[in-house]
């Protein structure tokens, strides 16, 4: 496999669930990236790390956890959401640092019931 | 204001004409500059990066910086019902990058 690759695709879960979103790069980059995509909204940067550490959290709710255990995968941990957190998100990852062009995966549309 | 500013569009041109996608930022200091095309239903996809004034080519696109008005364009010769897309403005700024909103473009047979 090449690329960045997400899963699931697709994700439909109740406000009580627990689930993860899981990403992969085999690009051999050093950063990644969560975002979320809301209709007729920006991409909304979440989460970067770098060298497996997190660089950058943006205000991200506490129901949202991600997690890097190595460079070439991330997690974001999903607890108690709410229906506004309905969206397409997305992973990234880019060689060294957020000036490089990014690489998209082709993310996980989730639905909160 | 924000920070990185696209008109939403829908952006209306016919097929084989320039389409023409203009985006302005605030922060003086930005760096680097892209533009992504996401299909709908799929991810974005880097189609030109752009770091220094001018223009910069390639194949039917062209990429224009102008960081005294703080202004990037991206230009689409020969446009083709396969461009019908949401184009992404994207700027890094304080090591991070910021998206626009993006614009909508439809080719039209």
């Amino acid at each position: 496999e090449t690329g960045v690759t997400q899963t699931p695709r697709h994700l439909v879960m109740g406000m009580t669930n627990k689930k993860s979103l899981k990403c992969e790069q085999h690009l051999g980059h050093n950063a990644m990236y969560w975002y979320k995509q809301s209709a007729k909204k920006p991409l909304e940067l979440m989460f970067v790390y770098s060298l497996e550490e997190r660089v950058e959290n943006n205000s991200v709710p506490s129901r949202f956890s991600p997690e890097c255990p190595n460079s070439s995968h991330l997690f974001l941990h999903l607890h108690t959401l709410q229906p506004e957190d309905s969206a397409l998100y997305l992973c990234a990852s880019s060689q060294d640092s957020s000036v490089q062009p990014q690489h998209f995966g082709d993310g996980t549309r989730l639905s909160i019931l | 204001q924000k920070e990185v500013e696209q008109n939403s569009g829908p952006l209306s041109v016919p097929e084989g004409a320039i389409a023409s996608l203009n985006c302005t930022y605030s922060d003086r200091g930005s760096q680097s500059f892209f533009w992504y095309r996401q299909y709908s239903g799929k991810s974005p996809e880097l189609i030109m990066s752009i770091y220094s004034n001018g223009d910069k080519e390639d194949g039917r696109f062209t990429a224009q910086l102008n960081k005294a008005s703080q202004y990037v364009s991206l230009l689409i010769r020969d446009s083709q019902p396969s461009d019908s897309a949401t184009y992404l403005c994207a700027v890094s700024s304080a090591s991070k990058i910021i998206f626009g909103s993006g614009t909508r473009l439809s080719i039209r047979p």
